[in-house]
């Protein structure tokens, strides 16, 4: 059973500061994704990472994927209360997105 | 509407009870996802559909879980003698082709006392 473990599982911190998340796996993955979901509603698609090593930039949020691809780190600078949220990441294993293995996310709440 | 519809929202049933979940993807999205998050968890895959056909049934958790798309568009989870443990949000969602981007909708919550 692959497994992705995210880390931390929760975290409150004020606006302003910056945090890392943190998305492990003893897995290979063929690309990965992470998705930011509010109460009540589905997972929104943030941003898929598909080569060993690959940093993409979204505004304040930094993705990166493992030389191995078999982790990833997500960082944001800055964050404001519009970043609350929990952030889930999910790996593809069949050269698609046709199955994802998610994490069971991070709860991120930003203080204003 | 311009997203993935679900309906309904919300479902209260008695345990043993059969239940419908209904899923209205985006339309021209030829790939159909179901998915079920749990209390604290992350979203579980249970089916996928590429036009009328199940590519991947493998999540399902046992027989008395099925679903259906029979004109390539609107698709039906159905859970039959349902478990309180069948409880969790179902979450649908489309893409435009095999391995494209995923849409979710906003899940229908399902709660068996």
């Amino acid at each position: 059973t692959q497994l992705l473990e995210q880390s931390p599982q929760f975290l409150s911190i004020q606006e302003g500061e910056n945090l890392t998340v943190y998305c492990n796996s003893s897995s290979v993955f063929s690309s990965l994704q992470w998705y930011r979901q509010e109460p009540g509603e589905g997972p929104v698609l943030l941003v898929t990472v598909v080569t060993g090593g690959e940093v993409k930039k979204l505004k304040r949020l930094t993705f990166q994927f493992g030389d191995a691809r078999k982790d990833s780190s997500l960082h944001i600078t800055a964050a404001q209360p519009g970043d609350t949220g929990l952030y889930l990441c999910a790996g593809a294993t069949q050269g698609g997105s046709e199955k994802l293995v998610f994490g069971k996310g991070m709860k991120l709440t930003v203080n204003p | 509407g311009a997203g993935v519809s679900q309906t309904p929202s919300n479902k209260v049933t008695e345990k043993g009870k059969y239940v419908e979940l209904r899923c209205d993807p985006i339309s021209g999205h030829t790939a159909l996802y179901w998915y079920r998050q749990s209390l604290g968890q992350g979203p579980e895959f249970l089916i996928y559909f590429q036009g009328t056909g199940a590519a991947d049934d493998s999540g399902l958790p046992n027989d008395r879980f099925f679903a259906v798309r029979p004109e390539g568009s609107v698709s039906t989870l159905k859970i039959q003698r349902t478990e309180r443990g069948d409880s969790a949000v179902y979450l649908c969602a489309s893409s435009l082709l095999r391995s494209g981007e995923l849409f979710f909708g906003e899940g229908s919550r399902l709660t068996v006392l």
